[in-house]
């Protein structure tokens, strides 16, 4: 089964809100953790990412928070924008076992900002 | 830098052609990585190359599927025998280092491959 998963599957936001994007993790073994943002038709972008000897990093308009007691990683955006409304995706960073590291990625809150 | 290129961007196939998806990754990234993802899913990883070599092929299917990444040209993705379940988005990715520990934001995506079995 999925070792990463998300709360909810949708979620829409006032324009000018904030955004809060959920996360669990059961691998208590990765060693960072990454949000990525996917646009319709388009491959996955690069938002922030965390250490998992972290518990809070923030970037241009992004926090990532990382709570590993209970394995639940959250991305918040602030005021968030017409442009901001994507499919939002948590990834985890381990190692496969196999001689590398893998990405694996939950499924997916798609973020609708409502004007 | 034009960034990961894939193509086609979408590939129609009948059940039992055969699919080639290439990737050609961006300048300076000598490391490719194939994820697959289903509609409403997240992406789920395939197969991991260096060039002339597979370094973890943990995600891929046992049969039909192959992958190679030669000194000169781009990875290619080959499906033999395409059935139904095999439609999906294949993306492609790539990074300057291996990946591995510490390794932030150095993973590129291209725009994918979008694969329509009839």
């Amino acid at each position: 089964g999925e070792s990463v998963g998300l709360h909810l599957p949708t979620l829409s936001v006032q324009e000018g809100d904030n955004s809060i994007i959920n996360c669990a993790y059961s691998n208590s073994a990765s060693d960072y953790f990454i949000w990525y943002k996917q646009e319709s038709g388009k491959g996955p972008q690069f938002i922030i990412d965390i250490r998992s000897n972290m518990d809070k990093r923030q970037g241009q308009r992004v926090t990532v928070l990382l709570n590993k007691t209970v394995k639940h990683l959250s991305l918040q955006i602030a005021a968030t924008q017409p442009g901001d409304s994507a499919v939002y995706f948590c990834a985890e960073n381990r190692d496969s076992g196999a001689g590398s590291y893998q990405l694996t990625f939950g499924k997916g809150t798609k973020l609708s900002v409502i004007p | 830098n034009a960034g990961v290129m894939q193509n086609p961007r979408h590939l129609v196939r009948r059940r039992g052609q055969e699919a080639r998806l290439r990737c050609s990754p961006m300048k300076g990234h000598s490391h490719v990585y194939w994820y697959r993802q289903l509609p409403e899913e997240g992406l789920k990883f395939m197969v991991y190359l260096q060039k002339e070599n597979i370094i973890d092929e943990s995600g891929m299917p046992k049969e039909r599927f192959s992958a190679e990444f030669p000194k000169e040209g781009p990875s290619i993705l080959r499906i033999q025998q395409v059935v139904r379940g095999d439609s999906a988005a294949y993306f492609c990715a790539s990074s300057p280092r291996p990946r591995g520990q510490g390794l932030a934001g150095g993973y590129t995506f291209g725009s994918g491959t979008r694969l329509t079995v009839v």
